[in-house]
C-alpha cells in the first residue's frame, strides 16, 4: 500500500456542488499539506497541518476548507465547486522537527478534479 | 508569488547525453530540494542541499548550490529514457514556517 493514499483519484463534477478529496497516510508524519498543481503554475499551497489541532492557509485558500480528523488523515473540501478549481490536487506529508530533512515531502498520487 | 524559477521550461536530449536544469530564487533560505514528477503523478524527492553545502550527489544526480546568487543547479549524468519527467525545485525560505514553495518546474524529455 502506498505511504500517502489520496481518494478519490479521479472525479468529474458539476458548479455548485460539494465536494471532499481525501488523504490518509501511513507515514507517521505530524505534518500534513494540501497543494494544487495547474500546468505551468507548479505546486500551489492550498492549507498544511502542523499537528490535529494546527490548520494553516496557504498561499491559494480561499474557496476551500480541511478537516485533520487524526495524525493520519486530513481532506480537503470544496463548498461549492467552481470551474477555476479544475485541477491536480496533491496531498503530502512530511516528518517536521528541527532535523535536517524535516520538511521533504512525501506525496500521494494525485487527485485529478474536473468541475464543468 | 513564487520562491522558485526553473530554467529551461522544457528540454530535449538524447538517452547518453547529460542534463542541466537550474532554479533561481529571491529569499534567503535553509535548505533547496529537488523533486521529480512522472507524467500526471505525485512528485518523489530526489535530493536536499542545505544552505551550507555547495555540491551535493546523490548515483547520477549532482546538485550545486550559490547562495550569493540564489541559485541551484541539477546536473543529470548519461540520461535515460526513464529520466523523462518534469523536474522542480522547492525552496525552505528564512521566515516561511518551514514549509516549501516549488517552481513551475523544467520539463525534460529523453529520446532513445
Amino acid at each position: 500500500d502506498a505511504d500517502v493514499t489520496q481518494t478519490p483519484r479521479n472525479r468529474i463534477t458539476k458548479t455548485g456542488k460539494r465536494i471532499m478529496l481525501e488523504c490518509s497516510q501511513t507515514k507517521g508524519h505530524d505534518r500534513m499539506y494540501w497543494y494544487r498543481q495547474d500546468p505551468g503554475l507548479g505546486l500551489r499551497l492550498i492549507y498544511y497541518s502542523f499537528d490535529v489541532k494546527d490548520i494553516n492557509k496557504g498561499e491559494i485558500s480561499d474557496g476551500y476548507s480541511v478537516s485533520r480528523q487524526a495524525q493520519a488523515k486530513f481532506s480537503l473540501s470544496l463548498e461549492s465547486a467552481i470551474p477555476n478549481q479544475t485541477a491536480l490536487y496533491f496531498c503530502a506529508t512530511s516528518r517536521g522537527g528541527g532535523l535536517a530533512g524535516a520538511n521533504v515531502l512525501t506525496f500521494g498520487a494525485g487527485s485529478r478534479l474536473t468541475v464543468l | 508569488s513564487q520562491q522558485g524559477e526553473e530554467d529551461p521550461q522544457a528540454l530535449s536530449i538524447q538517452e547518453g547525453e547529460n542534463a542541466t536544469m537550474n532554479c533561481s530564487y529571491k529569499t534567503s533560505i535553509n535548505n533547496l530540494q529537488w523533486y521529480r514528477q512522472n507524467s500526471g503523478r505525485g512528485l518523489v524527492h530526489l535530493i536536499l542541499i542545505r544552505s551550507n553545502e555547495r555540491e551535493k550527489h546523490s548515483g547520477r544526480l549532482r546538485v550545486t548550490l550559490d547562495t550569493s546568487k540564489k541559485s541551484s543547479s541539477l546536473l543529470i549524468t548519461a540520461s535515460r529514457a526513464a529520466d523523462t519527467a518534469s523536474y522542480f525545485c522547492a525552496t525552505d525560505a528564512f521566515g516561511y514556517g518551514n514549509k516549501l514553495v516549488f517552481g513551475a518546474g523544467t520539463i525534460l524529455r529523453v529520446k532513445s
